[in-house]
């Protein structure tokens, strides 16, 4: 099974500030990886997939790069909406996993 | 506009069964692969299933294979989860999450996703 292993654990930022969230993976998994964003009380959301590409309506603020093994969200200008907790997450042989996500905190 | 609606969860003791429910509209529901997506109380996300556009492809978490069997209803628009032997670790927030893709192999991640049922496990 492919681990993701996602740091920080929590990330202190104000908002304006930019994010850098990372993903490792412990194998190869080309460009299968998803991000997503999940607030309290509420179901996940999609914002980046196949490693770079932003889904429909996400704003341009957030970004997505890397390839193989490592992977990073930006979030280029923190609003206050974009305080919540990311996970990343791959498909491999048949299988998927999440990373153990990544609490985006308010300084 | 996309809704997934989750039922079917609540209050099973040790070693029982339960079956979720997910009724889909506002898309075309066989185009699209389905997953099953768990939250235990205060932690991350657990992938439990995936099924293909066709139903005819499976794929499950080691943690509930053999026991959790994913299915869907094309004209019925619905996905579906069978759990049985049921245990305490199973207790969690079940989504259902609508895949991007139709198969494995174009899944990209899930779009759309449910508000959840809760599943708890205990005597």
């Amino acid at each position: 099974e492919i681990v993701l292993t996602q740091s920080p654990a929590t990330l202190s930022l104000s908002p304006g500030e930019r994010a850098t969230l990372s993903c490792r993976a412990s194998q190869s998994v080309s460009s299968y990886l998803a991000w997503y964003q999940q607030k309290p009380g509420q179901a996940p959301r999609l914002l980046i997939y196949d490693a770079s590409n932003r889904a429909t309506g996400i704003p341009a603020r957030f970004s997505g790069s890397g390839s193989g093994t490592d992977f990073t969200l930006t979030i280029s200008s923190l609003e206050p909406e974009d305080f919540a907790v990311y996970y990343c997450q791959q498909r491999s042989n048949w299988q998927y996993t999440f990373g153990q996500g990544t609490k985006l905190e308010i300084k | 506009e996309v809704q997934l609606l989750e039922s079917g969860g609540g209050l099973v003791q040790p070693g029982g069964s339960l079956r979720l429910s997910c009724a889909a509209s506002g898309f075309t529901f066989s185009s699209y692969a389905m997953s099953w997506v768990r939250q235990a109380p205060g932690k991350g996300l657990e992938w439990v299933s995936f099924i293909s556009g066709s139903g005819g492809s499976t794929y499950y978490a080691d943690s509930v294979k053999g026991r959790f069997t994913i299915s869907r209803d094309n004209s019925k628009n619905t996905l579906y989860l069978q759990m049985n032997s049921l245990r305490a670790e199973d207790t969690a927030v079940y989504y259902c999450a609508k895949d991007r893709g139709v198969t494995y192999y174009d899944s990209s991640g899930s779009d759309y996703w449910g508000q959840g049922t809760l599943v708890t496990v205990s005597s």
